[in-house]
């Protein structure tokens, strides 16, 4: 069954790195996902698209500060130079034949 | 630029129902999968449906199968989500989004989203 696992919750200080992990279910380890940032009272935004290889392509706008990258089943998601508009609740989503899923988010709090 | 603007949320009863619709600007819309997520109250995103690009292949969640029905006007370039047999756990903001291909796969735009509450 293919389901996505994200920690519920992360912290980094104002100008650190941060690394969120999005991790795929057994034996969907070749699964490409996306990422989406959802800033407080605000709509979802498409980050990037993220290949099992690490490959990626950001959304319009997205600042060189986010990067992605993956190893076996582990999806990374990585915000450099933390600014505090980056404090916000983070989505990995995947597909496959006929659905589309989401993990349960990871929200970052910028001290 | 890309737009999506969702409508026709609002209060109803539970076994009510609704249609939501998403129209969207600034891409071939007849050429991308369409999706519609909704988000409870303080919960995470949970997706809806699907629909692809032509709108002949279309998927649900189990949680809504068989009660909402995802459909799309390609003359129109608007998305529909007829939602039947509401509960009050279909209480959520509903938002469209844009598939980055013809079938479903990476959602790469979002719309603002439309409430819908369900309640006695």
């Amino acid at each position: 069954q293919l389901v996505l696992t994200q920690s519920p919750s992360a912290s980094a200080s104002l100008g650190a790195s941060v690394k969120l992990t999005c991790t795929l279910s057994s034996g969907h380890s070749s699964y490409a996902i996306a990422w989406h940032q959802q800033q407080p009272e605000k709509g979802p935004r498409y980050l990037m698209k993220l290949n099992s290889d690490g490959s990626h392509s950001k959304g319009d706008g997205i600042p060189d500060r986010f990067s992605g990258s993956s190893s076996g089943a582990e999806r990374y998601l990585t915000i450099s130079s933390l600014q505090s508009e980056d404090e916000a609740d983070y989505y990995c989503q995947t597909w496959g034949t006929g659905l589309q899923l989401f993990g349960g988010g990871t929200k970052l709090t910028v001290l | 630029e890309v737009h999506l603007v969702e409508s026709g949320g609002g209060l109803e009863q539970p076994g009510g129902s609704l249609r939501l619709s998403c129209a969207v600007s600034g891409f071939t819309f007849s050429s991308y999968a369409m999706t519609w997520v909704r988000q409870a109250p303080g919960k995470g995103v949970e997706w809806v449906s699907g629909a692809s690009g032509s709108g002949i292949s279309t998927y649900y969640a189990d949680s809504v199968k068989g009660r909402f029905t995802i459909s799309r006007d390609n003359s129109k370039n608007t998305l529909y989500l007829q939602m039947n047999s509401l509960r009050v756990e279909d209480t959520a903001v509903y938002y469209c989004a844009k598939n980055g291909a013809y079938d479903i796969e990476g959602l790469d735009r979002w719309g603002q989203g439309t409430l819908v509450s369900v309640s006695s």
